[in-house]
């Protein structure tokens, strides 16, 4: 099956911890996008992807860091620099220019 | 500047009544598309329906619709005969960046639908 994995689900961290999120697909899409999406908010962008080794920042970077070594990974690092890092994450992949964007089932993390 | 805004932050209505959820944008492109995703508890979200902006037909799939008024820049989605199974936070998203294909989203409206 084509799609868009996460993991973990559910990840719990200490303060001053730098921690990594998995995003992987298989839908051999070029773009990669992550999100952060608290409570009552929309989604807001973090970093995207339109090509292997290469990514931009978006709308807000600070405290998070990502790297795109093969077309099928995203990952994001979230560092001890993010203040208030308690969101949940998702993962979006895209085949081209103005498509849709398919969505990962999310990581949900905590700062203990 | 993109932005976009669903004035509605939750509605709540009894199965079967039809239900209409807003969607107001703003841009400067001529060129764009807008979006309509739907997130159940699970939390991962789901592609609806694309629409650029040079086509205002309306679209309907099945018991969903949807309404494009360039004229008064909105993306109004209808559910007719609301099931328990609509129950989901629903965004509207809005193309920026050109052709990078990056998406600007509403802060969603949560939908219940009681039984």
């Amino acid at each position: 099956d084509g799609g868009i994995t996460q993991s973990p689900k559910y990840l719990f961290r200490k303060e001053g911890q730098n921690v990594t999120l998995s995003c992987e697909q298989n839908l051999n899409h070029d773009a990669m996008y992550w999100y952060r999406q608290d409570p009552g908010q929309g989604l807001r962008l973090i970093y995207y992807s339109q090509i292997v080794n290469d990514f931009q920042k978006g709308d807000i970077a600070e405290g998070y860091s990502v790297s795109r070594e093969k077309k099928e990974s995203f990952p994001l690092t979230v560092t001890s620099a993010q203040k208030n890092p308690t969101a949940f994450y998702l993962c979006a992949s895209s085949d081209g220019s103005y498509n849709e964007q398919f969505f990962g089932p999310g990581t949900r993390l905590t700062v203990l | 500047a993109q932005k976009v805004t669903q004035a509605q932050t939750e509605i709540s209505v009894v199965e079967k009544e039809d239900v209409t959820l807003d969607c107001v944008y703003e841009t400067r492109d001529t060129t764009y598309y807008l979006f309509w995703y739907k997130q159940p508890p699970s939390g991962e979200l789901v592609f609806l329906i694309r629409r650029n902006s040079f086509d205002e037909q309306n679209e309907i799939s099945g018991r969903y619709s949807w309404n494009f008024q360039k004229s008064t820049s909105s993306f109004n989605f209808t559910i007719t005969a609301s099931q328990v199974v609509d129950s989901a936070v629903y965004f509207c998203a809005l193309s920026y960046g050109g052709s990078q294909g990056n998406l600007i989203f509403g802060k969603g409206t949560k939908l219940s639908v009681k039984p």
